[in-house]
This record gives C-alpha cells, structure tokens and sequence, in this order.
C-alpha cells in the first residue's frame, strides 16, 4: 500500500538555526498538510496545501513556517528560526480530494530543539 | 473559532470490557473522521461518518454521528489488548472546507 515518507525521522537542532523537514506524500494525492504534536497532546493543524499554494493555515503557522513542494514529489515544512517550544512531533499528510477523504499520515519527524 | 473537545481523556479496562469516547463540536461538522494512533506511531484512518445520525461498524468498533452532526461517538465490544492506543475524532466545520480539527484524544490503556 501506498505511503507517505517522512525525512529525518529524528532532527536535533539548536536553538535559532534553521530547520528543513520533508516529506513525500503518496503521489497521486493532491492535498498535504504538516500537523504537530507536541509530546503527549493532540494532533494539531499547521497548513493544507494544494496546486501549488497554502489552502489553509492555523495561527501556530506563523512567519517563521514556510513549506514548499520543490519538485513533483517533495514536500517540505522549513523552521527558519527554531525555538524551544517548536519541539515536537511534525507529522506531514496527503489526501486525494480535500474534503471528504481520509489523510494518510507518515511516520513523523521528532524535532528536538536544544 | 470550532472547537472539537473528546471525553475521557484515559480510560483503564480490563481485556474484555467495552469502552467508549465520546466527541463533541461547538459548530456543526460536515462529516467526522476518526483516527487510531499506537504508542510512538502516527494517526491511522479509521473511519469517516457524513450522514446525520449514520452509524458504521468494523469488527468490534461501532461509530456514531449525531442527529445534529456536533457529535460522535467510538465504542469498542470486548476490547483486546491490541486496541491499545490514543484514539481522537477530526472534525470538519460544516460551512466550509476547512482543515481538520482533531479532538484531544483517549488514551486507552488495556490490562490482560
């Protein structure tokens, strides 16, 4: 069955340095998301992305979040400026259609900011 | 803004006995959708209810969505101790197609 991929899946960085995670969704998809879940709590939206453009955005999605899909198969959450509290599990999601389909998550990148 | 709130937050039983979680929204959803996350995994579709007061089964797992389309509810018959795990509703609001919000979740804990 068809996965999403998720690089690294443990990133330790320090405090103020930039950050890039990736993620491949399952490529006949058209919809991704980057959730977080901070140790222990729930699920939490960040931003939906379709053709090519943010859909949606949650208030944590603040300026220092960016995502891309630089190619026809990545899909990257960049942390230009990482702090304490962006540590966290960042779990990144692909659905066909936007609505009414379920999310097919991958296995997450654990963020530890030092 | 909506606001998807899920009751109780553990919940401890004996292999064998039933378990419920409850999900409630502040607005209208459009449908509901339920996920499954093991310990140290990520959440893992289950289910998805649309239909006003539609009930859908899987094995031992019956999920309801409300009359009013604000709640729902997950209850497992005679649980094992694979259905241990967190296991949170995601809410869509029903006047757009917004992101999902996911509930809090239950953690259910199953002792052999």
């Amino acid at each position: 069955e068809p996965e999403v991929t998720q690089t690294p899946s443990h990133q330790v960085t320090q405090m103020g340095q930039e950050v890039i995670l990736r993620c491949v969704p399952i490529s006949n998809h058209l919809y991704f998301y980057w959730y977080r879940q901070i140790l222990g709590q729930k699920v939490e939206f960040l931003v939906s992305f379709y053709n090519n453009e943010i859909s949606e955005k949650s208030e944590i999605f603040d300026d220092q979040f960016s995502v891309e899909r630089p190619d026809g198969s990545n899909f990257t959450l960049k942390i230009r400026s990482t702090k304490l509290e962006d540590s966290a599990m960042y779990f990144c999601a692909s659905s066909e259609v936007y609505s009414n389909q379920p999310q097919h998550f991958g296995d997450g990148t654990r963020l530890s900011i030092l | 803004g909506q606001q998807v709130m899920q009751i109780p937050q553990y919940q401890h039983v004996q292999e064998g006995e039933d378990f419920t979680t409850y999900c409630n929204s502040s607005t209208t959803l459009s449908n509901i959708q339920w996920y499954k996350q093991r310990p140290g995994g990520h959440p893992v579709f289950l289910i998805q209810l649309v239909k006003s007061g539609e009930v859908k089964k899987q094995k031992r797992l019956t999920f309801q969505f409300g009359e009013a389309k604000k709640n729902s509810s997950l209850h497992i018959t005679a649980t094992q101790t694979t259905d241990v795990g967190t296991y949170f509703c995601a809410g869509r609001d029903g006047g757009s197609q917004g992101n999902l919000i996911f509930g809090k979740g239950t953690k259910l804990s199953v002792k052999p």
